[in-house]
């Protein structure tokens, strides 16, 4: 099990910049989430996608902001233009569909907008 | 409005003692409830799960209680080890409305002294 890939792992980019982070959910899970730490706010849902459809952005800040998920082993999430309250830790999560399955959570990426 | 609370940014405790983290929440639909542990620089992996027809699951060293009325509930780590050091997250989710919705605590992070 090779669990939830995420890359990448770090990114440091200037103001205005367009970003894009990556995540493979684990092979067999239907559910995929995108989540962002930040010390003030913890752990945020930015978006669900079920079946590769989303499901719910309501979390998503601003239009900067956007998701995809073209099939089941892959998805992005693109900020555009990228802003310095961007910086935060942004973690992909998958899971099956059963209501008492946990998220597993990728290792996240750390994004710096200077 | 922070539906889970937890109160205690910060334990420390020494090896071989117990370690008990503690976790409030206000929205009495949550009927589900997640351990969540982090070390530094990875993502958060699941620890234990209590269903609220429950009062007391156990994992080994690990056991979440479970207090409806008072709507808390509490992690309990015996004995603890230096490799427990890590942040706890407590998470809840509802059947109603968003059944997908983790709704995360800000973390505890605890310190286990050799």
């Amino acid at each position: 099990d090779a669990g939830v890939i995420q890359s990448p792992r770090h990114e440091v980019t200037e103001m205005g910049q367009e970003v894009t982070l990556r995540c493979k959910p684990i092979s067999g899970h239907n559910s995929l989430f995108w989540y962002r730490q930040t010390m003030m706010r913890g752990l945020e849902l930015l978006i669900y996608f079920n079946n590769n459809v989303p499901i719910d952005d309501s979390g998503m800040p601003e239009d900067r902001f956007s998701a995809k998920m073209p099939n089941a082993s892959f998805s992005t999430l693109k900020i555009q233009p990228s802003e310095p309250r961007d910086s935060a830790v942004y973690f992909c999560a998958s899971t099956d569909s059963s209501y008492n399955s946990p998220l597993h959570f990728g290792n996240g990426t750390r994004l710096t907008v200077t | 409005d922070q539906q889970v609370k937890q109160n205690s940014p910060s334990l420390s405790v020494q090896e071989g003692r117990i370690s008990i983290l503690n976790c409030d929440y206000t929205n009495s639909m949550f009927d589900y409830f997640l351990w969540y542990k982090k070390y530094p620089a990875e993502g958060p992996t699941f620890l234990i799960s209590i269903s609220s027809i429950k009062d007391k699951n156990e994992d080994g060293r690990f056991t979440v209680f479970l207090n409806k009325s008072a709507k808390h509930l509490s992690l309990h780590i015996v004995p603890s080890q230096p490799g427990d050091s890590a942040v706890y997250f407590c998470a809840a989710k509802s059947k109603g409305g968003s059944n997908y919705k983790l709704t995360f605590g800000k973390g505890t992070l605890l310190t286990v002294n050799p």
